[in-house]
């Protein structure tokens, strides 16, 4: 089956300094991966979406990478600040039924 | 500019109750999704509507039914709630259903069930 896998153990870090998340997948490479962003209660909000054949995708301060050969997909937030502290979930398309398959999300915590 | 809105936000059930949870959005989207969100587990697909008029089973739709009211509105119906319906419960809507399409999603309805 087609899975997302995300380190469910918070990530804490400093104010100023460059966080990174993990988003692993099994089976077929996905044509595409998206990033979203959920606060505590509230819905998840869209940030990033790249390509099979893209590599990185760059926004503001936010990067995502896309590795076919590790079948893993980076999330940096350079420069990272209290409000950046969140959720973020890593979501995968399957090939099969043509529906997203969201990560159970990486919860990442900036100290100021 | 609402986006996607849900009602109601909280909600108590008795087991055996029924209820109808709301989603509308303003985006002039096409497809529209529910979810269900348990601690430790990522989002889950109930069912979804890729276009109006047309609805379709996502991964756990066991005790749910939908109905696209228009292209606006999206609401799913518990018949008969079971504790293991305790969740929170989020509607979403795309431009269209693909793999490369953004999802906007609303700030969920949060359901317990005694």
């Amino acid at each position: 089956s087609q899975k997302i896998e995300q380190n469910s153990e918070a990530l804490n870090i400093q104010e100023g300094k460059t966080a990174t998340l993990t988003c692993n997948y099994t089976n077929y490479s996905p044509a595409y991966l998206q990033w979203y962003r959920q606060d505590p209660g509230r819905g998840p909000v869209f940030l990033l979406l790249i390509r099979e054949n893209e590599k990185e995708k760059r926004k503001e301060r936010l990067k995502v990478t896309f590795d076919t050969t590790l079948k893993q997909s980076l999330f940096h937030i350079t420069a990272s600040q209290p409000a950046d502290s969140a959720t973020y979930l890593c979501v995968r398309g399957s090939s099969n039924t043509g529906k997203l398959i969201f990560g159970q999300g990486t919860t990442l915590q900036v100290k100021p | 500019n609402a986006g996607v809105t849900q009602t109601p936000k909280f909600q108590v059930l008795k087991t055996g109750q029924s209820m109808t949870l709301q989603c509308a959005q303003d985006m002039n989207h096409n497809s529209m999704y529910w979810y269900r969100q348990d601690p430790g587990m990522g989002l889950r697909l109930i069912y979804y509507s890729a276009s109006e008029g047309t609805t379709d089973k996502g991964e756990v739709p066991n005790g749910y039914n939908v109905s696209r009211l228009n292209k606006r509105e999206f609401s799913l119906r518990l018949e008969s709630a079971a504790p293991s319906q305790t969740s929170v419960y989020f509607c979403a809507s795309s431009d269209y259903r693909g793999l490369n399409q953004p999802q906007h999603f609303g700030d969920g309805t949060r359901l317990s069930i005694l």
